[in-house]
């Protein structure tokens, strides 16, 4: 079984729909991060946290939110999507150290009509 | 704060060529690099990663980067690739402390053909 799981791992939606996101993860790590991905922009980081009770924005959160309901499970929500969140998203976790090196799952791929 | 840049949004090269793919950074502090492969529909994974002491750093498949404090660089590279190659790949860059986060590139899609 994959460590790092997402679903769903297609998903269409309207503009204006609340959509959820969810990561689960079974490698034990602290850390868990949301990046969406664009053609020709690389990844950027949307929310992460730290541990169960620490959630901070990344770079681009408007529109977006977040709730570490556990260690394990991270869950991301587009309280009223547009078109311009379509993308590919991704969740990453990593354990709380200098190298932190991140474990990415499958990806979540989203159209918003 | 600290940024990545790979300037070849594509690669395109011939089985058992040798490639390069560039990456340079900017930060006015010592900063951690990251080369993470992306195969296709799949999510980000580490290819290799310098951290301190020796400037080059090699992967398990053939691939290494060497950390070029003078060019703040860390570019990648095979001496020979095979088809299996064919990913996207990206440059990521941290500071050193617990706290800190990755900055990613805008990635390089290599694309290896007979």
């Amino acid at each position: 079984d994959a460590d790092v799981t997402q679903t769903p791992r297609n998903r269409i939606t309207k503009t204006g729909k609340r959509i959820m996101l969810e990561c689960s993860q079974t490698k034990g790590h602290d850390r868990m991060y949301w990046y969406r991905q664009d053609p020709g922009l690389g990844l950027r980081l949307i929310y992460y946290s730290f541990d169960v009770k620490d959630i901070n924005k990344g770079e681009i959160s408007d529109g977006y939110s977040v709730s570490r309901q556990a260690q394990a499970k991270f869950s991301l929500s587009l309280e009223s999507a547009i078109p311009n969140q379509t993308a590919l998203y991704f969740c990453a976790t990593s354990v709380h150290s200098y190298q932190e090196t991140q474990y990415f799952g499958p990806g979540t791929r989203l159209l918003v009509l | 704060a600290q940024s990545v840049t790979q300037l070849d949004s594509q690669v395109p090269v011939f089985e058992e060529a040798p490639v390069e793919l560039r990456c340079n950074y900017s930060s006015s502090v010592s900063v951690y690099l990251f080369w993470y492969v992306q195969y296709p529909n799949q999510g980000l994974q580490l290819l290799l990663k310098y951290l301190s002491g020796s400037t080059l750093v090699k992967s398990i498949n053939g691939f290494e980067a060497e950390f070029n404090k003078s060019q703040t660089s860390f570019h990648l590279r095979k001496p020979s690739v095979h088809i299996s190659d064919t990913a996207e790949y990206f440059c990521a860059v941290k500071l050193p402390g617990t706290a800190s986060k990755l900055t990613f590139g805008t990635g390089t899609r290599l694309q290896v053909t007979l």
